[in-house]
């Protein structure tokens, strides 16, 4: 079964408001989650990585003031899309690495963001 | 930089055949090599992973090979069966580094 859980599954919503996704792991704490994006056709891009207790660590290019993460829990974070665009129209996918199995990442089923 | 390539965008192979997909990499060896599979509109599943030392992981009719002087895994699936067909994504992760880094992915269609 599922270890990561994403919610919502997909979300529209309307050009400059802001739009919450929660991942969470199932049953087992994550002091370190992982944001990826995706577009149709493409791999998944690495957003940022997700620190229990502390800030969040953007990759190059990724605005942090409009992608904010919060990580207030050892198994749940949040990524907030503020001030959306249509651009902002993606595929949101978190991961988070799983204890006691090598290093093996799992990942959530994703979120479909549609800015309209 | 480190860069991950999976040389195939599709491959479409006869059911009941063996499906091989390849990932070659860059520069310096990753510590750990992952296997997912990605269906339309859903997240990564993870399938294989493969350590720097190892050669060779087997798990039902999944099989993956390292070979570091090379630079390549590849990921086979055996009897393969019109269900297996999706996107395969091979990603690595270096040893102080614990996000992954994804190849572009190979579309497999398996054929009736």
């Amino acid at each position: 079964g599922a270890v990561v859980s994403q919610h919502p599954s997909w979300v529209i919503c309307k050009s400059g408001t802001s739009v919450k996704i929660e991942c969470r792991s199932l049953d087992f704490q994550a002091t370190t989650m992982f944001w990826y994006r995706q577009f149709p056709k493409q791999s998944l891009m690495l957003m940022a990585t997700s620190n229990e207790g502390s800030k969040a660590t953007y990759e190059q290019g990724v605005e942090k003031d409009k992608f904010l993460i919060n990580h207030a829990s050892l198994t749940l974070s949040t990524l907030t899309v503020t001030s959306a665009h249509p651009e902002d129209s993606s595929f949101y996918i978190c991961s988070a690495p799983f204890p006691g199995t090598g290093n093996t990442i799992y990942f959530g089923e994703g979120s479909w963001l549609t800015v309209v | 930089s480190q860069k991950i390539e999976q040389n195939s965008e599709a491959l479409n192979i006869q059911e009941g055949k063996t499906a091989t997909l390849t990932c070659n990499y860059t520069n310096y060896s990753p510590a750990y090599l992952q296997w997912y599979r990605q269906d339309p509109g859903r997240g990564p599943v993870f399938l294989l992973l493969i350590r720097e030392n190892e050669k060779e992981k087997r798990k039902e009719r999944l099989k993956v090979t390292f070979d570091t002087t090379l630079k390549q895994s590849l990921f086979h699936i055996t009897a393969s069966q019109p269900a297996d067909s999706a996107t395969y994504l091979c990603a690595f992760r270096s040893g102080s580094a614990r996000q992954l880094t994804f190849g572009s992915g190979t579309q497999l269609t398996v054929l009736p």
